[in-house]
């Protein structure tokens, strides 16, 4: 299965600022997933990202609030705009297996303060 | 009501006892299922899937689907410590990349040695 290299694992930021997560994965896959977790709720999906185009966002996520790269295949960056604490949680990324199944980064412990 | 549901725990059980999670959904369209385990400050990683009713044995885990019940099991028999964490359900109308993945909340496991 693929690996994952997702950073910073961890970051406090202050209101108003961005944070950019970055994605790497070590080998070239078509499509990239960002997930939010929040404690006590389940994985939801913000977005996914596919290589060349725009990324497709889920109802209640925005470009604006939450703007993707996907330059190749084999990365992404997820930013986090104009935070807020309600945006504190826990951002993961992750690809599609080839047995299906889904590969996670460690994930992006975000505390907005 | 939510697509999947799952007792978030905490649930705790002593080294070597017969562990039962469960999960239920109410869209029975869900046709893949999967459950995930994910330790503290890492990513989630794909136990088990498995597409009919029925069982599906892997080692000391067993994954049961009930589909007329919308009721879907992971059992854990002989549990170590080392299986404490936190176990996601998740199920899918397909098993392509495309297909969007529902993850349940979580149950959080603590086996005490």
């Amino acid at each position: 299965s693929a690996v994952i290299s997702q950073k910073p694992s961890r970051d406090i930021c202050q209101r108003g600022t961005s944070l950019t997560i970055q994605c790497q994965v070590d080998s070239q896959v078509t499509m990239m997933f960002w997930y939010r977790q929040q404690p006590g709720q389940s994985l939801t999906l913000i977005a996914t990202a596919n290589q060349g185009s725009e990324a497709t966002y889920e109802s209640g996520f925005v470009i604006d609030k939450f703007p993707i790269s996907r330059p190749n295949l084999t990365f992404s960056t997820l930013t986090v705009s104009n935070m807020s604490p309600e945006d504190s949680s826990i951002y993961l990324c992750s690809v599609s297996g080839v047995f299906y199944g889904y590969t996670f980064g460690s994930g992006t412990r975000l505390t907005v303060v | 009501q939510k697509e999947v549901e799952q007792d978030p725990g905490p649930l705790s059980v002593p080294e070597g006892a017969i562990v039962s999670l469960n999960c239920t959904y109410s869209n029975s369209a869900f046709q893949y299922f999967m459950w995930y385990r994910q330790y503290s400050r890492k990513g989630p990683e794909l136990l088990m899937y498995t597409y009919s009713s029925g069982n599906k044995e892997d080692g000391r885990f067993t994954a049961q689907v009930d589909k007329s019940s919308k009721y879907i099991s992971l059992f854990i028999r002989d549990s170590q410590p080392s299986d404490s964490a936190t176990y996601l359900c998740a199920m899918s109308f397909g098993e392509t990349s495309y297909d969007k993945v529902i993850f349940g909340p979580g149950t959080s496991l603590s086996v005490i040695p």
